[in-house]
Formats: structure tokens, sequence, C-alpha cells
């Protein structure tokens, strides 16, 4: 079935050790998003791909970083982790930016920042 | 710029009962609205959406929401509450042109016994 997949569900980090998110997609989608969730609160986007064409939401930390190395791929990268960067990470996909397209979400990986 | 409200961050209803998740917008221009659910643990799944057209809209697993302009509300809905229905649900708005996308606080639905 196509997905969108990410790995690990579940990563535990030290503060300020770097720590890389992954997620995959085989649906072939132009934007792949990341979005920050913090316990019983909104998905907060902090980023989006169209293609290869990166753009950061206003208020996203410049720890965090994001690379797509191909369509399939795209990965969060966080640079300096600090405990108030615990959360789920959840990776979602749309074919087209206009959101008449289904955004597809992947599980989720759940941060932990000892 | 677009912005949501969802009345009650905690609803809890019998099985069997009728669901109501409330849901207003703000918006300057036509909005897209939508609804996802969110099981523990898991990612969002869209449940339905409004963009154009037909007011009352029907989505997955029983669940219905109706876009009514003048109250800038999009509210949802489904009949006969079940079990598996317990989930977080989150609406969101954005402009016309898909960008702008906004989640609400979202609503925990608690379905007992």
């Amino acid at each position: 079935d196509a997905m969108v997949i990410q790995n690990p569900r579940y990563q535990v980090t030290q503060f300020g050790k770097p720590v890389t998110l992954s997620c995959s997609q085989t649906l072939n989608h132009n934007v792949m998003y990341w979005y920050q969730q913090k316990s019983s609160q909104a998905p907060k986007l902090l980023f989006h791909y169209y293609d290869k064409d990166f753009n950061n939401e206003a208020d996203t930390p410049d720890n965090f970083q994001s690379r797509r190395p191909n369509t399939s791929f795209c990965f969060l990268d966080i640079r300096s982790p600090g405990l108030g960067d615990a959360a789920m990470y959840l990776c979602a996909t749309s074919r087209d930016l206009n959101l008449r397209e289904t955004q597809y979400f992947g599980p989720g990986t759940r941060l932990l920042v000892l | 710029a677009q912005s949501v409200t969802q009345l009650g961050s905690h609803v809890s209803v019998s099985e069997g009962a009728l669901v109501l998740l409330r849901c207003n917008y703000s918006s300057s221009v036509p909005p897209y609205l939508f609804w996802y659910v969110q099981y523990p643990n898991q990612g969002l799944q869209l449940l339905l959406k409004y963009t154009t057209g037909a007011t009352l809209v029907k989505g997955i697993n029983g669940f219905e929401a109706e876009f009514k302009k003048s109250e800038t509300s999009f509210h949802l809905t489904k009949p006969s509450a079940h079990m598996s229905d317990a989930a977080e649900y989150f609406c969101a708005v954005s402009d016309n042109y898909g960008q702008n996308f906004v989640f609400g606080p979202g609503t925990r639905l608690s379905v007992l016994p």
C-alpha cells in the first residue's frame, strides 16, 4: 500500500546531541511537510518542501533544519535538541500545495530529550 | 489570517449517543475547512473536507459536518457514537488557495460504555 513511513517511531536523544528523524513516501507526492506536536496541542507546521523548494515557517527556530535528497525521502535535523523540543514529529505529504488535495500523515516519531 | 476555535477540549458521550464537536473559524476570504482524527500514538487522518459546493459534507466512519457561513461554523456530528470513535479531533482551516493552513487546538472525544 502507498503510504508515509516514519522511522523510528520513538527516538531518545541527549540534550544538545544532534538528532535526525526520517520520513519516506511511496505516494510520489510533490509536497512533504514536517509538523511538531506537543502534548495535548495541535500540530504546528515547521516547514515544507515543494519538490526541491524549501519553505520555512516564520517562527520555526534555526535549530530545526530539513533535507530532501529526492522525491521519496525527507529528513528533519535538530542540531542541538533542548528539553522543550520533546514532542511528536509528524511528516505529511500532499500531491500539490493546493489543499484541495488531501494531506497524508505518517504515524509520527516521538522524540524524548534527556 | 485564518484561525480556528474548538469549544470543549474534552467531550464525553455515551455509546450510541449523538456526537457533536464544535468548530468556529475566522477567515478574511472564503475558507476551506477540514476535520482530522488522531488515534493515540498515530498520525492524523482526514475525516472530511469542505472546499466549495454543498455545505453538508459527509465523511468516513459515519461523520458529517455542515458549513454555515452566517455562523462561521463547521461542526462535526455523528448520530450514534461507537467505542472506536474515541480519539482526538482537529478542525482546520485554510484560505481558498490552500495557503495559511491552521489547525484548531483539538477536542478529545471519550465514549463511555
